[in-house]
């Protein structure tokens, strides 16, 4: 079945440097995919909307010149935390739509946990 | 958009007994997902329902897509169902999910 993949799973970075997080679906083509944000003990929250071929759409409050978000292909999607602070650490997760019989279908990729320190 | 509740937000039970959790929406949806995120983050996709009932294994769901609420069953619960399950529906034509808080479920033995 559809599968997304997300990479990497965990990653530490030192405050004032980027981290880039990939999101990839394996055997469908993606025209558009989700960035969301999760809290410890909190809901997700869609951060953006990235679409293949043209700019992101992000959600109100989003800064989209700290998370910069690139669709260059229909199976990849990056999300880049540019100069991360502590504050940025966050569990980040990536989803596509795989159109089925049933519907739209959306699968998340593993998430990615950022600690910054 | 789309407002969510889900309820309870939390909830302990006995291994092997039964529950039910749900989701109240604000509009029509076309797409309704539950999802089970295990202690490493990880989503799970549990049940695509719009409306109707689907079941598999343990687990069943039902939407009244007129009356705009979802239910998630889980029969003989086990310890590995513990986790937050989130109800997640989205509009028309469209991909992108909103989720309610969840309900944060604890199986003990």
């Amino acid at each position: 079945g559809a599968v997304v993949s997300q990479h990497p799973s965990r990653v530490i970075c030192k405050s004032g440097t980027s981290v880039k997080i990939e999101c990839r679906s394996l055997d469908f083509q993606a025209t558009t995919m989700f960035w969301y944000r999760q809290f410890p003990k909190q809901s997700l929250m869609l951060m953006a909307t990235s679409n293949e071929g043209s700019k992101a759409t992000y959600e109100q409050g989003v800064e989209k010149d700290k998370f910069l978000i690139n669709h260059a292909s229909l199976t990849l999607s990056t999300l880049t935390v540019t100069s991360a602070h502590p504050e940025d650490s966050s569990f980040y997760i990536c989803s596509a739509g795989w159109p089925s019989r049933s519907g739209n279908t959306i699968y998340f990729g593993e998430g990615s946990w950022l600690t910054v320190v | 958009g789309i407002q969510v509740e889900q309820s309870p937000p939390d909830l302990i039970l006995q291994e092997g007994a039964n529950s039910t959790l749900r989701c109240n929406f604000s509009d029509s949806v076309n797409n309704l997902q539950w999802f089970h995120q295990n202690p490493w983050g990880q989503l799970i996709n549990l049940f695509y329902i719009p409306s109707g009932t689907k079941q598999n294994g343990r687990l069943s769901a039902t939407t009244v897509a007129t009356e705009r609420y979802s239910l998630l069953y889980i029969s003989s619960s086990q310890t590995t169902d513990s986790g937050v399950y989130f109800c997640a529906p989205s509009g028309a034509g469209s991909y992108q999910l909103t989720f309610g808080k969840g309900t944060k479920l604890s199986v003990i033995p």
